[in-house]
């Protein structure tokens, strides 16, 4: 069936190492993704978006990468601080419909 | 910039009880949200409006009624509440309903029912 899921539930990395977040996504219809993240007791916020014409996109400190063969979706944070300790949702969009992934827990250790 | 705001933050009620949670958006965004996020699971869709004056079904709704009031306020009232909807419900927009730039989130209510 249609689901977002992430490789790991939890993921602890140095401060100013580099993250990855993993995702897989099911349908190959999904033209749109998100990622978002979500601090504790706050809501998600809008990271970074690709469309499924790209295959890579950066923002300020993040790359997002799209793999379409495989279905995968990636988060890279570079040099992680404190302040990127957080809950990181991936989203896909088919048409008008979103499917949240059930999210990774980012640590980051000083 | 409020962005999302939602009423109240917490709240606990007994099964049975009603109450309405309140959302307003002021970035004049068409499309307006109401997810519940339970641990271990990704936000799920209970209702939305495409715009105002429209309301529809999402993935979850029995239990469940909303109210566009005016283009920035969206409201979400359970009637009767029962303990399986203990939860943290937000509520989002977006421009419009294709989530371009995805959605905008508020922070959250946390619902405990008992």
């Amino acid at each position: 069936g249609e689901s977002v899921g992430l490789h790991l539930p939890t993921l602890s990395v140095q401060e100013g190492d580099n993250s990855i977040i993993n995702c897989a996504y099911s349908n190959s219809a999904s033209d749109y993704f998100i990622w978002y993240k979500q601090e504790s007791g706050k809501g998600p916020q809008f990271i970074i978006d690709i469309r499924s014409n790209m295959d890579k996109r950066q923002g300020q400190r993040v790359t997002v990468l799209l793999n379409k063969t495989v279905k995968h979706l990636s988060l890279q944070i570079a040099a992680t601080q404190p302040g990127d300790s957080a809950v990181y949702f991936c989203a896909e969009n088919m048409g008008f419909k979103t499917i949240f992934g059930a999210g990774t827990r980012l640590f980051v250790k000083a | 910039n409020a962005g999302v705001t939602q009423t109240p933050k917490f709240q606990v009620l007994k099964t049975g009880q009603s109450m309405t949670l309140q959302c307003a958006q002021d970035m004049n965004h068409n499309s307006m949200y109401w997810y519940r996020q339970d641990p271990g699971m990704g936000l799920r869709l209970i209702y939305y409006s495409a715009s105002e004056g429209t309301t529809d079904k999402g993935e979850v709704p029995n239990g469940y009624n909303v109210s566009r009031l005016n283009k920035r306020e969206f409201s979400l009232r359970l009637e009767s509440a029962a303990p399986s909807q203990t939860s943290v419900y937000f509520c989002a927009s977006s421009p419009n309903r294709n989530r371009v730039g995805g959605y905008t989130f508020g922070s959250g209510t946390r619902l405990t029912v008992v």
